[in-house]
């Protein structure tokens, strides 16, 4: 079955370290989304891609960063910059124009240690 | 810019009742629509969506939307609530003229009763 993997499905960081999450879908999709969730928070949109080779940054940025080397996969660091990284962080694809719906992965929960 | 607003970020209800989660949008031009399910520790996944056409749309699990333009509301419903509905809603929207960039509500928790 098509879909997306996100792992692991916990982590847990280190003061002063940076974490990879990864992110792989085989939909084919050319867009892949990284939020952020908080308890009782909506979600928050970290980075997103278009298409290979490029990503523009969401709303909340800072802290963060990705790469989308491969189609399939939207990997996303945790730097110690963010300052406050504790939440479920999901990852998303969808294919064509806004009418389509985005998919999502089961998610990682990031804890700090 | 986009924004969706859902009134009560927890709703709860009795088993075999009327299920009734509130969302509207405030947009230019009407966007496209879509409502997803959260389960605990899980992703989202979607319920159902308005693109265009009939604004009564129906999606799993016996729930269903209505578009009203006039109102800027996409309110979600199920006419009896199951245990099994107890979740996290998001509301959605699209811009039609932004790609699939999607604007998120802030989630309602839906709590079934017995």
């Amino acid at each position: 079955d098509g879909g997306i993997t996100q792992s692991p499905k916990y982590l847990f960081r280190k003061e002063g370290q940076n974490v990879t999450l990864s992110c792989e879908q085989n939909l084919n999709h050319d867009a892949m989304y990284w939020y952020r969730q908080d308890p009782g928070q909506g979600l928050r949109l970290i980075y997103y891609s278009q298409i290979v080779n490029d990503f523009q940054k969401g709303d909340i940025a800072e802290g963060y960063s990705v790469s989308r080397e491969k189609k399939e996969s939207f990997p996303l660091t945790v730097t110690s910059a963010q300052k406050n990284p504790t939440a479920f962080y999901l990852c998303a694809s969808s294919q064509g124009p806004g009418n389509q719906p985005q998919h999502f992965g089961d998610g990682t929960r990031l804890s700090i240690l | 810019a986009q924004s969706v607003t859902q009134l009560g970020s927890h709703v709860s209800v009795s088993e075999g009742a009327l299920v009734l989660l509130r969302c509207n949008y405030s947009s230019s031009v009407p966007p496209y629509l879509f409502w997803y399910v959260q389960y605990p520790n899980q992703g989202l996944q979607l319920l159902l969506k308005y693109t265009t056409g009939a604004t009564l749309v129906k999606g799993i699990n016996g729930f269903e939307a209505e578009f009203k333009k006039s109102e800027t509301s996409f309110h979600l419903t199920k006419p009896s609530a199951h245990m099994s509905d107890a979740a996290e809603y998001f509301c959605a929207v699209s811009d039609r003229n932004a790609g699939n960039m999607l604007t998120f509500g802030g989630g309602t928790r839906l709590m079934v009763k017995p």
